[in-house]
């Protein structure tokens, strides 16, 4: 069974554009969740989906968003770019809320320069 | 909210020996404990994970135990080879919306 994927791997941005990042689930996961990674924070929780709809939602401003589709596709989104949001976005998909094992992608870079 | 603290930040081992890598958790309602393996410029990686009604947890060379009173878990790898070395995150969640809360990590280097 294929893994998780997430396009693109590597993006570069400017600040006050904005990006959006996919995530596939691995084929009859439901659920599926984003975080970001840096070196200074770690692991963050951004938010979750599960049937189309947001269940989680992390401590982040409203610039980030996301969306799930009736297929579990999953984007998200992050509008007016700033240098701080340069970070590894990944994406984890579980094949439901309450399993809680969690399968990660291999992310996708993202610099804001 | 959970805290979920891991040391050490940097593990530096020979290979063959032992490594241990230990978490501490706050919220005693959690109850899902997954280790995670990250190599270079890849996601992590669900490597062993521990529930609450199990004490300890074993897959080849790698074990989990879990302390419930002391609210603390450890990784164990034994025997440990070069392609051991990567970041190990640990994380803790709770029944409900399972969103872990994850450890800052520690960085495994195994000699040859």
């Amino acid at each position: 069974k294929a893994g998780v994927t997430q396009t693109p791997r590597y993006l570069i941005k400017t600040r006050g554009q904005q990006v959006t990042l996919s995530c596939s689930p691995i084929s009859g996961h439901r659920s599926v969740s984003w975080y970001q990674q840096t070196p200074g924070q770690g692991l963050q929780f951004l938010f979750e989906y599960f049937s189309e709809t947001q269940r989680n939602k992390g401590n982040f401003p409203g610039r980030f968003s996301g969306r799930q589709f009736s297929n579990s596709r999953s984007e998200m989104n992050v509008s007016t770019l700033e240098l701080g949001d340069s970070a590894l976005y990944l994406c984890a998909s579980s094949l439901d809320r309450e399993s809680g094992t969690q399968y990660f992608g291999p992310g996708t870079r993202l610099t804001v320069l | 909210g959970e805290n979920v603290e891991q040391h050490p930040s940097t593990l530096s081992v020979q290979e063959g020996d032992s490594a241990v890598i230990k978490c501490t958790y706050s919220d005693s309602a959690s109850n899902y404990f997954p280790w995670y393996k990250q190599e270079l410029g890849k996601g992590p990686q669900l490597i062993i994970d521990i529930r609450s009604n199990v004490g300890e947890k074993k897959d080849q060379r790698i074990a989990v135990t879990l302390n419930k009173t002391a609210k603390h878990f450890s990784l164990h790898i034994t025997e440990t080879q070069p392609e051991d070395s990567a970041v190990y995150f640990c994380a803790a969640s709770k029944g409900g919306s399972y969103i872990p809360t994850f450890g800052r990590g520690t960085s495994l280097i195994v000699h040859p």
